[in-house]
């Protein structure tokens, strides 16, 4: 149950777009649509903003989309705003039934 | 509004065991899978375990496994884990969350209670 990897952090400034990487392997990211993210602010709880590699919750603003490509999926934020500032973890299903989360990147909005 | 609330956390000694609870109120309990997710302060996110909607399914982390066991409720929408043995490493702040059916996601939180082992 090795954690999915991630940067450690990613910076933008505001309105521009940035990405977010999360790699695993066959057996979790690769194996299928179950990757989802999560944006937590300090002191909170983390929130849900994508599931199924692409899907938003409601509410979750367009600004926020996902994507896969094999082992790897990635999040991108456009136009970015200062409430974005957040720390943002991916996660996944595995093939042993488990689920195991991403180390976490820490987006800066410069 | 979905809620869920944690109980239950406080210090307790290495060796010792806690017992956690989730109040689930704003929709149906019974048909929702549950999860734990921990988190040692200022680090990331760890997942515990997860408990179908109807306890039939249990599945936990390799770091857990054997000294947690999580169990529900249906008739008082709770959720709790039982956590024997504990260690060092166990402190963190524990997270209940509802499942996105079929997505296998997290899609809602409580705000977390805070197990600290320590002598």
């Amino acid at each position: 149950q090795s954690a999915l990897t991630q940067p450690a952090s990613v910076s933008g400034s505001p309105g521009q777009s940035i990405a977010i990487s999360c790699t695993g392997t066959s057996r979790d990211v690769g194996g299928d649509n179950h990757v989802s993210w999560y944006q937590q602010h300090p002191g909170k709880a983390p929130k849900l903003t994508i599931y199924e590699v692409s899907h938003r919750p409601s509410g979750v603003s367009n600004r926020f989309s996902g994507s896969k490509s094999g082992n790897t999926a990635s999040l991108t934020i456009s136009g970015l705003q200062a409430e974005d500032e957040a720390d943002y973890y991916c996660s996944s299903y595995t093939s042993s039934d488990t689920w195991v989360f991403g180390t976490g990147t820490k987006v800066t909005v410069l | 509004q979905v809620q869920l609330v944690e109980s239950g956390g406080g210090v307790v000694q290495p060796g010792r065991s806690l017992r956690l609870s989730c109040a689930a109120s704003g929709f149906t309990f019974s048909n929702s899978g549950m999860y734990w997710v921990r988190q040692v302060p200022g680090k990331g996110l760890e997942w515990v375990g997860f408990i179908s909607d109807d306890g039939s399914r249990i599945y936990y982390a390799d770091s857990v496994r054997g000294r947690f066991t999580i169990s529900r409720d249906n008739y008082k929408n709770t959720l709790n884990v039982q956590m024997n043995s504990l260690r060092g490493e166990d402190t963190a702040v524990y997270y209940c969350a509802k499942d996105l059916s079929s997505a296998w996601a997290f899609e809602y939180w409580g705000q977390g209670t805070l197990v600290t082992v320590s002598s």
